[in-house]
């Protein structure tokens, strides 16, 4: 049972950078999100889509962009890396986008640096 | 807005220990509440919830009641372990607001010694 699966687990990068983190899951759920985790702020959503084709912003959307192509896959982009953007980044899916009773399921994170 | 507020830590207890973590929520509709459970260098895992007023979530010896009066949901265990050493997320989702969004409390670190 694959669950939520992100990749990859650590990774480096330059101011002004772009990368892609990659977020898939098995399970045929309708809802995805993306969160990021910072010290003495909890987590935050940075975006969500409650089905392919659909997406939306969170709470602290600037910097960042997304793509629901799938069902399966929930892709992160950072457009131009900032310092400001070091964080640690959680995927998270649920069964239902409009069922606020369910549970998510998370992956085990993204932790990102940029220099 | 929506937003949960909740108890500062870190908390250090001896094994056997009685534990609460305060937590406390704003929301403009009616929230399902969440405890999630981070171990370290892992995600996070539902550790109970409660989806109506009243409503007692309970998982693994903790225990929290959802408390609309005082817009409250503090999670207790009457006897820690040292493998419940963690950080602790209280969490809220809002059907008023749409979708699934979670909002999160800052997070209690947990450190159980023996």
């Amino acid at each position: 049972n694959a669950g939520v699966t992100q990749t990859p687990k650590f990774q480096v990068l330059k101011t002004g950078q772009s990368m892609t983190l990659q977020c898939a899951q098995d399970m045929n759920h309708e809802y995805m999100s993306w969160y990021r985790q910072d010290p003495g702020m909890g987590l935050r959503l940075i975006h969500y889509s409650v089905g392919a084709g659909i997406t939306d912003q969170g709470e602290v959307p600037n910097g960042y962009n997304v793509s629901r192509s799938t069902t399966e896959d929930f892709p992160l982009r950072l457009l131009s890396a900032a310092p400001s953007q070091t964080s640690v980044y959680f995927c998270a899916s649920s069964p239902r986008a409009w069922n606020s009773d369910q549970p998510q399921h998370f992956g085990d994170g993204t932790r990102l640096s940029i220099l | 807005g929506d937003s949960v507020t909740q108890m500062e830590g870190p908390v250090t207890l001896s094994e056997e220990a009685f534990l609460t973590i305060n937590c406390t929520y704003t929301a403009t509709g009616y929230p399902s509440l969440f405890w999630y459970v981070q171990y370290p260098g892992e995600g996070l895992q539902l550790l109970l919830k409660a989806t109506k007023a009243d409503d007692k979530g309970s998982n693994k010896g903790f225990e929290a009641t959802y408390r609309k009066e005082t817009t409250s949901f503090h999670l207790e265990k009457g006897s820690v372990q040292v493998s419940d050493s963690a950080v602790y997320f209280c969490a809220l989702s809002d059907r008023e607001t749409g979708a699934n969004n979670l909002f999160f409390g800052t997070g209690t670190r947990l450190t159980v010694i023996p």
